[in-house]
């Protein structure tokens, strides 16, 4: 069973400083990697996808890397701003579904 | 491009009763899946449909059913409902990327109150 693990769980960082978030999971027959947003009470808000034969993939100020044999993925926010104040999921895809971690909420203070 | 939409947005329910959630999918998506997400918590795969079949399920018991339909629209039905039931409800469509990768593209959720 894929077991997927968010740390930390929470942070809190002043605006301007770069975020670090860290993604594991257990079993590294994965066939692609997702990160997504969620503000409080929404729905999910597809940041990333990365597939099993990328290393990183990035959009503006979000970059996210795989190394898909540790079984481990970072997403790096560069120059972060109150409005990246949310939780940040991530998700492995295989066997049809994808797996979450519980995720890690953010605030950005001004 | 239509995104995702649930309907509806909330719902409250009384222990054992039924409930049916909606979902459509983004257009030209094929396969629609739901989840359930409990507070503070990640989602959790609950099944998976495409072209009208189920094509995969989590660990839900047989209360929760589902459907999809011609349209590629699917439902949620939740039979003889338990206060664990309360959750937010997500549906995700699938866009078949041409290296053969999912990207899911949810919805804006149902959240359902059991009490």
């Amino acid at each position: 069973k894929q077991e997927v693990t968010q740390i930390p769980a929470a942070l809190s960082v002043p605006e301007g400083e770069n975020l670090v978030l860290n993604c594991s999971f257990t079993d590294s027959a994965i066939y692609n990697l997702q990160w997504f947003r969620q503000d409080p009470g929404k729905g999910l808000t597809s940041l990333l996808l990365i597939q099993s034969s990328q290393r990183e993939q990035t959009s503006g100020r979000l970059n996210a890397s795989l190394d898909k044999s540790s079984g481990r993925s970072t997403l790096y926010i560069a120059a972060s701003q109150p409005g990246d104040s949310a939780t940040y999921l991530c998700a492995v895809f295989n066997d049809y579904k994808l797996s979450f971690g519980a995720g890690t909420t953010v605030t950005v203070r001004a | 491009e239509t995104g995702v939409t649930q309907s509806p947005t909330h719902l409250i329910k009384t222990r054992g009763q039924q409930v049916t959630l909606r979902c459509s999918s983004q257009s030209g998506h094929n396969t629609v899946s739901w989840y359930q997400q409990a507070l503070g918590q990640g989602p959790q795969f609950i099944f998976q449909y495409y072209r009208e079949e189920e094509n995969g399920r989590g660990n839900f018991p047989p209360r929760f059913s589902g459907l999809q339909f011609p349209n590629y629209s699917s439902e949620l039905n939740v039979n003889a409902l338990e206060l664990d039931d309360s959750a937010l409800y997500l549906c995700a469509s699938s866009s078949v990327r041409t290296s053969g990768g999912y990207e899911q593209y949810f919805g804006p959720g149902t959240r359902l109150t059991v009490t």
